[in-house]
């Protein structure tokens, strides 16, 4: 989306090292920033989330930051495997009246070289 | 529960023809949301409806209409299909308050 630059567009990392992806936006407003990993012909899905009252969040092998000062959050997978091939999406939501409308992130290709 | 489903699953058009894709959703969500997905270019908004009974535009809404036709369901129509709507167009929906969206698993679509 027009709100979110994620970078880098493609990470090839080796089994069992760390991949980081890196997202900026610039609504100070937003409070809401979702990652969803989307694998070869499927669906989005959620992986991890964060809100803007948090600064780190961890879920086994995944972890998100966000610096709130700076405008960026990044993704973190440490211990790499070949399931987590896919396709990364950061996104940050804008509240707009009542409901949150989530603007993406053109989306990162990570592949893990066994 | 069957989550968001949608229908079809591929479809082909000629240019100027017109479909309505369907999407429905099993889960009690308020918000749904129509995106495309394009490569390089993420997931893009099309239309969302907050609650029943309301539709507003999102960030590509040209050449497109919706209609949120009760809670459980959200269709989105090409009046006209262009070459340029060739995509892959996915439904979601979610909580107001939630925020986290689930997705369906997607229209392949293809206008020639």
């Amino acid at each position: 989306g027009e709100n979110v630059e994620q970078h880098p567009s493609t990470l090839s990392v080796q089994e069992g090292d760390s991949a980081v992806i890196k997202c900026t936006y610039s609504d100070s407003a937003s409070n809401y920033f979702p990652w969803y990993k989307q694998e070869l012909g499927k669906r989005p899905q959620l992986i991890i989330d964060i809100r803007s009252n948090v600064g780190e969040k961890k879920d086994q092998r995944i972890a998100v930051t966000l610096n709130k000062t700076a405008k960026h959050f990044s993704l973190h997978i440490t211990e790499t495997q070949p399931e987590d091939s896919a396709v990364y999406f950061c996104a940050e939501a804008g509240l707009l009246l009542n409901d949150y409308k989530l603007s993406f992130g053109a989306g990162t290709t990570v592949t893990v070289r066994a | 529960n069957a989550g968001v489903t949608q229908t079809p699953k591929f479809q082909v058009l000629k240019t100027g023809q017109s479909m309505t894709l369907q999407c429905a959703q099993d889960m009690n969500h308020n918000s749904m949301y129509w995106y495309r997905q394009d490569p390089g270019m993420g997931l893009r908004l099309i239309y969302y409806s907050a609650s029943e009974g309301t539709t507003d535009k999102g960030e590509v809404p040209n050449g497109y209409n919706v209609s949120r036709l009760n809670k459980r369901e959200f269709s989105l129509r090409l009046e006209s299909a262009a070459p340029s709507q060739t995509s892959v167009y996915f439904c979601a929906s979610g909580l107001s308050e939630g925020n986290e969206q689930f997705f369906g698993p997607g229209t392949r679509l293809t206008v020639l």
